[in-house]
């Protein structure tokens, strides 16, 4: 069955430190999207992405996140300059479709900022 | 805006015994509705979902959920829990015209032998 992967699995950096973070979404794939779930917390909704262009972005996905499809298969998440408060799981997801279709999520990445 | 409510952050119950996990939504127009599943250390795995088509919906691993209008529910529910539904629950909603879900803050479900 396709999944979506991710990679790296953990990630720690310094805090001011660029991260990339990296998601192959399932290829017959249109939408893609990153969520992010703080130790503890729920999981909260950063941004998605779809013809290549960001279609939606939450309060958190400020001027130090960035996305980017590369080329057709990737879908990366760029934190500029990292903050303690970034540190937590970052899920990519991705979707055939918009609202009503079921989003299917990679294993995440831990990151760690120190 | 949109958003859900889960109503107790632990529930426990016995092997065999029935589940229930509660999921109010707020939502101004007519919601798509979904349960995920997280396994620790994994991502989030659908359970099922709700699109405006029965209100009664079948999920995988035994588990169905009640599309409630009156009551703004979604309530997820299973006769009888094994072990291997240990995990973490999260109820989400959006609606036409967004993307994005909006998650709950989690229902971890313990089961005990």
């Amino acid at each position: 069955e396709p999944e979506v992967t991710q990679t790296p699995s953990h990630q720690v950096t310094q805090m001011g430190q660029e991260v990339i973070l990296r998601c192959v979404p399932i290829s017959n794939h249109l939408y893609f999207y990153w969520y992010r779930q703080i130790l503890g917390q729920k999981v909260e909704f950063l941004v998605s992405f779809y013809n290549n262009e960001i279609s939606e972005k939450s309060e958190i996905f400020d001027d130090q996140f960035s996305v980017e499809r590369p080329d057709g298969s990737n879908f990366t998440l760029k934190i500029r300059s990292t903050k303690l408060e970034d540190s937590a799981m970052y899920f990519c997801a991705s979707s055939e479709g918009a609202s009503g279709y079921e989003q299917y999520f990679g294993p995440g990445t831990r990151l760690t900022v120190t | 805006a949109q958003s859900v409510t889960q109503l107790g952050s632990h529930v426990s119950v016995s092997e065999g015994a029935l589940v229930l996990l509660r999921c109010n939504y707020s939502s101004s127009v007519p919601p798509y509705l979904f349960w995920y599943v997280q396994y620790p250390n994994q991502g989030l795995q659908l359970l099922l979902k709700y699109t405006s088509a029965a209100t009664l919906v079948k999920g995988i691993n035994g588990f169905e959920a009640e599309f409630k209008k009156s009551e703004t529910s979604f309530h997820l529910t299973k006769p009888s829990a094994h072990m291997r539904d240990a995990a973490e629950y999260f109820c989400a909603v959006t609606n036409t015209g967004f993307q994005k879900l909006v998650f709950g803050t989690g229902t971890r479900l313990l089961v005990s032998p």
